[in-house]
């Protein structure tokens, strides 16, 4: 069993609609890293979190230490939003970084 | 802007070859890293350095992989000989203190193909 699950492994949603991406962790964590890879390959650090919520524009990242869960949101979802989020999880004192397998998210116009 | 370099973008092989991957950090990043992402097992850390020295490389094979920061400019990840199951995309990330405290900024990847 992955010691990271994310949920769903794909998303297809119609512009405007809100979007929930979830993420739970079996292990004890200092932090969480929310990723975007886009369809060219790229990849960009969306947030860093250990605990609480994050906002940048129309992107939302909550966490809860005690449910060792985390969730990404975007609302009012764009075409441009398309991509694949990874959730990862930092463990241990070297910070090993843990990924899911990622979130397909497909936003049609 | 600012950006993590890596070269080169493609690499194809022949079996058995030795592969050579290069990484510019961001200037005045201390903190660099290897991942390595595959269709099957998606992203893997390989091996991170802080300040030049390595501080994790226990997700690496070490009988073929070797990673290594010569200056802090340039990060090199090398597999010899190189297997077909070593074919996958590499990502160079760099960042600024510990993981738990600040953004990585990843590099574009070289995708390795070994034939």
């Amino acid at each position: 069993k992955n010691e990271v699950e994310q949920s769903p492994q794909n998303l297809t949603a119609q512009e405007g609609e809100f979007i929930t991406i979830n993420c739970s962790y079996s292990v004890g964590i200092s932090a969480l890293h929310w990723l975007q890879q886009h369809p060219g390959g790229g990849i960009v650090s969306l947030f860093m979190l250990s605990s609480g919520k994050k906002k940048h524009g129309r992107l939302i990242a909550t966490i809860n230490i005690q449910e060792k869960h985390s969730s990404l949101h975007i609302t009012a979802s764009h075409p441009r939003d398309s991509a694949v989020y990874i959730c990862a999880v930092i463990t241990g004192s070297n910070y090993k970084l843990t990924f899911g397998k990622g979130t397909l998210l497909t936003v049609n116009p | 802007d600012a950006r993590v370099t890596q070269t080169p973008r493609h690499k194809v092989t022949e079996m058995g070859q030795e592969v050579t991957m290069r990484c510019q950090p961001i200037l005045g990043h201390n903190t660099v890293f290897w991942y390595r992402q595959t269709m099957m097992q998606g992203l893997e850390l390989l091996a991170y350095f802080r300040n030049r020295a390595p501080l994790d490389d226990s997700g690496m094979p070490k009988d073929r992989f070797s990673a290594e920061m010569p200056d802090a400019t340039l990060a090199t990840l090398k597999i010899q000989p190189s297997e077909p199951r070593d074919s996958a995309v590499y990502f160079c990330a760099s960042g600024y203190r510990a993981l738990a405290k600040n953004i990585q900024y990843f590099g574009a990847g070289t995708r390795l193909s070994v034939l």
